[in-house]
């Protein structure tokens, strides 16, 4: 089945530094791609999302980038701060459900003033 | 739009009693997700309707786990008889037509 990996667990950087966050996965007629933003003790929240009939897509310091052909898709942030310390999730939609997520396991990044 | 609503936000049961989380979606959302959070599994999906049909409940762990959307508004998950290792956070997610899913706020489970 539809499989999501994501790497690397774990991410510290100094604040104003970037961050990029790398997810695969398997199914090459996926075609949604999600980042969640999920800070401690509350819910994932949507950050940005990417389809499948675009390569790049920003939204102020925070960008993803699709790779249709090596199946992997990325999240960067630029110019990091304290704020954007959470858990990162990427997720695409297996092409034999498509309302269905799947989320990769998740990325721990902390921004050090 | 108040967003995906859940109660109660905290529930502590003892071993052996039923359990039951209640999730409202968001005004004309047709998908309903419930998923479970743990440190070791992490997020799980468990079941999902769309248009209050069950599409896809091969997530739910056993038997004990049951899952109803009554109507377009209020969806619940039940577990009967609860056990320690279901303590974990649930949570709800709903989604429209563009594959987008929003969290609902969570219920932190302890089952003691």
């Amino acid at each position: 089945g539809e499989n999501v990996e994501q790497h690397p667990s774990t991410l510290s950087v100094q604040e104003g530094d970037s961050a990029v966050i790398k997810c695969t996965y398997s199914d090459s007629a996926s075609n949604y791609f999600p980042w969640y933003k999920q800070e401690l003790g509350k819910r994932p929240q949507l950050i940005i999302d990417i389809r499948s009939n675009v390569g790049e897509k920003k939204d102020q310091r925070i960008a993803v980038t699709l790779n249709k052909t090596a199946k992997h898709f990325s999240l960067h942030i630029t110019e990091t701060q304290p704020e954007d310390s959470a858990v990162y999730f990427c997720a695409s939609n297996p092409t034999t459900n498509t309302d269905k997520l799947i989320f990769g396991t998740g990325t721990r990044l902390q921004v050090f003033p | 739009d108040a967003g995906v609503i859940q109660s109660p936000r905290h529930e502590v049961t003892e071993m052996g009693q039923e359990v039951t989380l209640r999730c409202k979606p968001i005004s004309g959302h047709n998908s309903l997700f419930w998923y479970r959070q743990t440190m070791m599994r992490g997020l799980e999906l468990l079941i999902y309707f769309n248009n209050n049909v069950p599409i896809d409940d091969s997530g739910m762990p056993e038997d004990r786990f049951s899952a109803k959307m009554p109507n377009a508004s209020f969806s619940t998950l039940k577990i009967q008889p609860s056990e320690p290792r279901d303590s974990a956070v649930y949570f709800c997610a709903t989604g429209g037509t563009g594959n987008e899913q929003f969290f609902g706020p969570g219920t932190r489970l302890t089952v003691l």
